[in-house]
């Protein structure tokens, strides 16, 4: 059972470099999020998506942008990194907002 | 809005130590509760749920009680084990106009043989 699958697991950028954080279920779940979680905080989130073709704000969505072009994949996608970026990332998904979410294993990011 | 609140840590106890975290909530309609744990270098995973006032879920060994006259919902084990060390954290789902999960801040628990 794959669950939910986060690509790349660790990444170095540079600062004011590009890049995708894939993020794909296979549950068949209409929400997924996007969180960070900084060293020693909780989680925060970024962007989320009830719905193939739907996606909303969440707490720190500056510097980040999503799509939700299938129900199955939601990439996070970051155009000029910046180092306040270095952070882990997690994806998750849910059925439904009071069901249980699940979890990816995260990407650590840094940005030098 | 919601809000959900952790007790600080770390916490670190001695095996067969009891343990209780404490969580209050502040929602604005009648949340979900639960208790996720993120073992070192994993995601989240989740420990146990509670949907309604009264509710107790439990997990192997731990238990959690929605009070909802207190806003709580306290994570408690009665005797931790050296693989019970992770962080624990306590979040809410409210059925009212949110589409998200809020999370405390987390609580690391350490314990040691």
């Amino acid at each position: 059972n794959a669950g939910v699958t986060q690509t790349p697991k660790f990444r170095i950028l540079k600062i004011g470099q590009s890049m995708t954080l894939q993020c794909a279920q296979d549950m068949n779940h209409n929400y997924m999020y996007w969180y960070r979680q900084d060293p020693g905080m909780g989680l925060k989130l970024i962007y989320y998506s009830v719905g193939a073709g739907i996606t909303d704000k969440g707490e720190v969505p500056n510097g980040y942008n999503v799509s939700r072009s299938t129900t199955e994949d939601f990439p996070l996608r970051l155009e000029l990194a910046a180092p306040s970026q270095t952070s882990v990332y997690f994806c998750a998904s849910s059925s439904y907002r009071n069901t249980e979410a699940f979890f990816g294993q995260g990407t650590r990011l840094t940005v030098v | 809005g919601n809000s959900v609140t952790q007790m600080e840590g770390p916490v670190t106890l001695s095996e067969e130590a009891f343990l209780t975290i404490n969580c209050t909530y502040t929602a604005t309609g009648y949340p979900s509760l639960f208790w996720y744990v993120q073992y070192p270098g994993e995601g989240l995973q989740l420990l146990l749920k509670a949907t309604k006032a009264d509710d107790k879920g439990s997990n192997k060994g731990f238990e959690a009680t929605y009070r909802k006259e207190t806003t709580s919902f306290h994570l408690e084990k009665g005797s931790v084990q050296v693989s019970d060390s992770a962080v624990y954290f306590c979040a809410l789902s409210d059925e009212v106009g949110n589409e998200k999960l809020t999370f405390g801040t987390g609580t690391r628990l350490t314990i040691i043989p």
